[in-house]
């Protein structure tokens, strides 16, 4: 079974704090993807790597910055943490072959106070 | 703009009351429709993958059809387990794996 972890399921930081999360696969997928999830909003992504050390912007990248050293390892930065990041961060990977369901981890709520 | 419109957002059911959950698209090119089943809390689970039109998938008590516009998800004699939010997601030629998420259908089944 293909498997995606995240560092913390839970997390709580301050207002101006750097935050780093942390995903990591086990299937050998060349993709991996950000998202958050907010009520009423969807998933909406935030960016994606298609290769290591390559990034793509999302549909919401501001305040955000990726780190793709290792093929299995997606990193998310939150430089200055603000309130209005506060939300569920869902990581996901896909194999780019012939499939590309992806497959997600079980998500991290951040809250910034 | 391709788009995913799920409907209805929420649907109350009876357990062994059957019913269907839609997705509606526009995408400029069709690759796949997928469809996914999140819990509270949890990372989307991922069920199924449609690719053509008239293609049906069944999983337990699960089945996903595909038209050329829309996609649906039968749920026949629902138990209240599969209570969770139903997500649906397209994936357009040449996006380089990206999908487009629908905002899901949270269902529930009463016992």
């Amino acid at each position: 079974d293909v498997k995606v972890t995240q560092s913390s399921r839970y997390l709580v930081k301050r207002t101006g704090e750097k935050v780093f999360l942390e995903c990591v696969q086990d299937m050998d997928h060349e993709n991996m993807f950000w998202y958050r999830q907010d009520p009423g909003l969807g998933l909406r992504l935030i960016y994606f790597s298609y290769d290591v050390k390559m990034k793509e912007k999302g549909d919401i990248p501001e305040g955000y910055s990726v780190s793709r050293e290792k093929k299995e390892r997606f990193s998310l930065i939150l430089e200055s943490a603000s309130t209005n990041q506060t939300s569920m961060y869902l990581c996901a990977s896909s194999t780019g072959g012939s499939s590309y369901e992806q497959y997600f981890g079980p998500g991290t709520r951040l809250t910034v106070t | 703009e391709d788009q995913v419109t799920q409907s209805p957002e929420a649907l109350r059911l009876q357990e062994g009351e059957s019913s269907s959950l839609n997705c509606s698209y526009t995408v400029s090119g069709l690759r796949g429709l997928f469809w996914y089943r999140q819990d509270p809390g949890k990372g989307p689970e991922f069920l199924f993958t449609l690719y053509s039109a008239g293609e049906e998938k069944e999983k337990e008590r699960l089945k996903a059809t595909l038209t050329k516009k829309e996609s649906f998800l039968h749920i026949t004699a629902p138990k209240p387990e599969d209570s969770a939010t139903y997500l649906c997601a397209v994936q357009a030629w040449g996006s380089q794996g990206n999908l487009i998420f629908g905002k899901g259908t949270k269902l529930s089944v009463k016992p």
